[in-house]
């Protein structure tokens, strides 16, 4: 499969800073990217679908002024968690949708950014 | 709406045995399906996937799902567990119509599989 980097791997910071975390591409260009968020014991949430060159398409009830992201290449998206707060701690992932054209591509994932905010 | 339904947190099992980690599925149109481990502190590994064709899908790591449509079923097997297939495993369908072009995935709540030596 594809190989997808995240870093940092993992972050503490203090409430009210921001945070940025990298996603890249590692083996394609990759057009379109996903952040997801993953609460502890809990399943993966979609958060946004980053698409190079566009502005991210934000699902309901994240905020997109807290939650900044660019696309700005074809293998590298970053999501900047904006005057984080504590509840903002949670596992953050990417995805990278695969090279193919084939309506049920697969998505590859990065190892995820664990962030801490105190 | 799309949904999909891991019924068990939990399954346990002893090595050597064979598994079931069971997913149930709803969407509007042709479902797209698949698995997906997540081991300690790391990111999801792909294990397989259904699109289309045969319902007997064969992924990584000896790894298979079968699709029942009837049934609204894609649960994910093995004939003889390991000790290193101790992990979560999330079901995913794609939840977007084939003219929308996304590609975004729903998520499952997981099922943590235990396997015991």
């Amino acid at each position: 499969g594809a190989v997808v980097s995240q870093h940092p791997s993992w972050v503490i910071c203090k409430s009210g800073t921001s945070v940025k975390i990298e996603c890249r591409s590692l083996d394609f260009q990759a057009t379109t990217m996903f952040w997801y968020r993953q609460f502890p014991k809990q399943s993966l949430m979609l958060m946004a679908t980053s698409n190079e060159g566009s502005k991210a398409t934000y699902e309901q009830g994240v905020e997109k002024d807290k939650f900044l992201i660019n696309h700005a290449s074809l293998t590298l998206s970053t999501l900047t968690v904006t005057s984080a707060h504590p509840e903002d701690s949670s596992f953050y992932i990417c995805s990278v949708l695969g090279p193919g054209q084939g309506i049920g591509e697969t998505q590859y994932f990065g190892p995820g950014t664990r962030l801490l905010v105190l | 709406a799309q949904s999909v339904a891991q019924p068990e947190d939990q399954v346990n099992v002893a090595e050597g045995n064979p598994l079931t980690v069971k997913c149930t599925y709803s969407v509007s149109g042709n479902p797209y399906l698949f698995w997906y481990v997540q081991y300690p502190n790391r990111g999801l590994q792909f294990l397989l996937k259904y699109i289309t064709g045969d319902n007997l899908v064969k992924g990584s790591y000896g790894f298979e799902a079968e699709f029942n449509k009837s049934q609204t079923s894609f649960h994910l097997k093995k004939p003889s567990a390991l000790v290193s297939d101790s992990a979560l495993y999330f079901c995913a369908v794609r939840d977007m119509p084939e003219e929308d072009g996304a590609n975004n995935l729903f998520f499952g709540t997981g099922t943590r599989l235990t396997v015991i030596p």
